[in-house]
Parts: C-alpha cells; structure tokens; sequence
C-alpha cells in the first residue's frame, strides 16, 4: 500500500525556470516530510524538510509547500540549473514513528 | 565529517544462495537503518537499529534476511537463501536521532543482481 505518491515518474524544465515536483500521502498521521536527490550511483541526499506545523520552508533556491487539507506537497526550484537534474524522492514519517515512507521518485531533467 | 561506508558495491549471485553486506555508519551516529530499493520504486525500510538493539524489523522478511549491529557500530545485512526478487539496491542510512525528523544519510548502496 503506497502511502507517498509521485505521479509524474519524469520532468522536463528549461535552465532558468521553475521545476515544480508534486507529492500526495494518504495517511493523516503523518507529520514530517521531506525531499530527497538521488544521482546515478549514489545513495539519497537529505535536500529539504517541513513539518506539519508548518505550509512553507525556503532553503535558497528550494521551497516546499505543505498543503495538509489536500495532503499534498509541493518541491519548488527556481531557478532551475543543469545539476539539478537527478531524481527527486518525496518522504513521510510521524514524529512518534520511525520509518520513511518514501514515493516512487520523479525524474528531473534541466535542459540547458 | 566522513559518510555512511558500504560494500560491496556490486555483487551478482545466483538463487538459493547467500550474500552479505556491510555497512559503516557516521561516528557517533546511533540509529542506522537497512533499505532496498527495487528498480523503479522508492526505498523500503527493512530493519532499524538503536544502538546494538532492533527498533523496527516488520517488514525484513525474517525467513531469509537477517542483520545484526553488533557493540552498536558497523551493521550486516544477510540473505540466505537468495530469490530472484531480492535484486535491489541495498541502501545504510544512519542518524544522529531516531525517525526521520532529521533527515538520514544514506550511503552509495549495494546493487545485488540474483541470477
């Protein structure tokens, strides 16, 4: 049972530009999320976090916006660069719980 | 800061029998964590530790997989007897707190191919 879902498995976006990656949760109980980059060959990268307390966190060219009513969320990158380009892994957990529930990826490609 | 140490980093086996990995975490990291990921799919917890002890091992299946921390350090990951369906990367997380509030880091991974 998928409880983080990426539904675009890709992503095209020109150099300069905002790259938008959009996740959904179904389970209500969760209450951290965060984003992952993963290159080729390499283990995931801790890229960006938000609690539930929280609708917005900004770290310099990445934001992500929390919209719990919808359980939806949000990777903003702006603007956009060649090394962006990896793949990008939403994750859940609840602060009591220990696991990262972690969606299927999307694939970013920046375009020069 | 030195990072999460795997390996191997490739191995190719075939079904029926055993491989095991091995992973280092971050000094003074004492909550480590096993993932496999399937092609396509996003990591999968398998086991978490607390120091030397077992936090979370629901989903390992206990039938074939095993792990142990010994003294609370490096970690193995065992598979005896392999399937085909255990092909994956096995990825080693560590963190300085239990849960994920923090953010792991992961280490490169191990990618098994069972033939």
């Amino acid at each position: 049972d998928q409880q983080v879902k990426q539904n675009s498995p890709s992503l095209s976006v020109q150099e300069g530009r905002i790259s938008i990656l959009n996740c959904d949760y179904t389970n209500s109980m969760f209450d951290y999320f965060l984003w992952y980059k993963k290159y080729p060959a390499e283990g995931p990268t801790f890229l960006i976090s938000i609690s539930s307390i929280k609708d917005k966190n900004e770290d310099g060219r990445f934001t992500v916006f929390l919209n719990k009513s919808a359980k939806h969320l949000s990777l903003h990158i702006v603007p956009s660069q060649p090394g962006d380009s990896a793949v990008y892994f939403c994750a859940a957990s609840t602060y009591s719980g220990y696991a990262l529930n972690f969606g299927k990826g999307t694939s970013l490609l920046v375009t020069p | 800061e030195a990072g999460v140490a795997q390996s191997p980093r490739y191995k190719i086996i075939e079904k029926r029998q055993s491989v095991a990995f091995w992973c280092n975490p971050i000094s003074g990291h004492a909550t480590l964590y096993w993932y496999q990921q399937i092609l396509g799919q996003g990591p999968k917890l398998l086991i978490q530790f607390q120091n030397n002890g077992v936090v979370d091992d629901s989903q390992l299946p206990k039938d074939r997989f095993s792990a142990e921390r010994l003294k609370g350090v490096d970690s193995t990951l065992k598979i005896q007897p392999a399937k085909l369906e255990d092909s994956a990367v096995y990825l080693c997380a560590s963190s300085q707190t239990t849960g994920g509030n923090y953010g792991y880091t992961f280490g490169s991974g191990t990618r098994l191919t069972v033939v």
